[in-house]
């Protein structure tokens, strides 16, 4: 099946320092990927979508010029994590989408998680 | 805009025995998807089962079963023969069928498995 590979699964940084991480699409051209921020115990929020070769479009509440999103080509997004402090510690997850396909009325294209990325800044 | 509400933080259910997990969610769509989703211990987002809100027939996956009620707005997981494999987060997710296509989940119910 489809895999998203997302790295580092892990990363501890200085508070002020930038961190990158990086999803990719291993067999299939992500057209949208979207990323996700997981506080402790709590559900999945949609930070921004972003579409291969576009800006990307962010979701109200989140600073843009602080989670900076690339999505350079089909099979590879980048969220950095500018100037980090110990709030923006979380679990960030991508996930992907490719093109729609298959025999539903709503031309369904499947989701694909990557394994996400637990981000501690010091 | 969407919202998927779970209205049971923790639920526990005996190994063997039969757990129904509760969402309901508001949307003014009449096409949508519906999702739930497993999140054991290692955070990796796994999908049980899905649903499209076009067919009445409710959808099923080995021991994972849903009763979906379009017009109540209702979307609940059943899990027969609960095995300690399945204790985990499980989040209730909705799509719509066009426009923006992100994943709207609920906050999550805990799933534990008793021996």
């Amino acid at each position: 099946g489809a895999v998203v590979s997302q790295h580092p699964s892990w990363v501890i940084c200085k508070s002020g320092t930038s961190v990158k991480i990086e999803c990719r699409s291993l067999d299939f051209q992500a057209t949208t990927m979207f990323w996700y921020r997981q506080f402790p115990k709590q559900s999945l929020m949609l930070m921004a979508t972003s579409n291969e070769g576009s800006k990307a479009t962010y979701e109200q509440g989140v600073e843009k010029d602080k989670f900076l999103i690339n999505h350079a080509s089909l099979t590879l997004s980048t969220l950095t994590v500018t100037s980090a402090h110990p709030e923006d510690s979380s679990f960030y997850i991508c996930s992907a989408r490719g093109r729609p396909g298959g025999l539903s009325r709503g031309l369904y294209s499947p989701l694909h998680f990557g394994n996400g990325t637990r981000l501690t800044v010091t | 805009a969407q919202t998927v509400t779970q209205s049971q933080p923790e639920m526990s259910v005996q190994e063997a025995e039969t757990v129904t997990l509760s969402c309901t969610y508001d949307t003014s769509e009449s096409d949508y998807y519906l999702f739930w989703y497993k999140q054991p211990p290692s955070r990796q987002m796994i999908l049980v089962i899905r649903q499209e809100a076009y067919k009445q027939q409710n959808a099923t996956e080995n021991r994972f079963s849903v009763n979906f009620q379009k017009a109540a707005k209702s979307f609940s997981l059943k899990i027969s023969d609960s095995q300690l494999g399945d204790a985990a987060m499980y989040f209730c997710a909705y799509k719509q069928d066009t426009g923006r296509r992100a994943l709207t989940f609920g906050s999550g119910t805990r799933l534990q498995v008793q021996p």
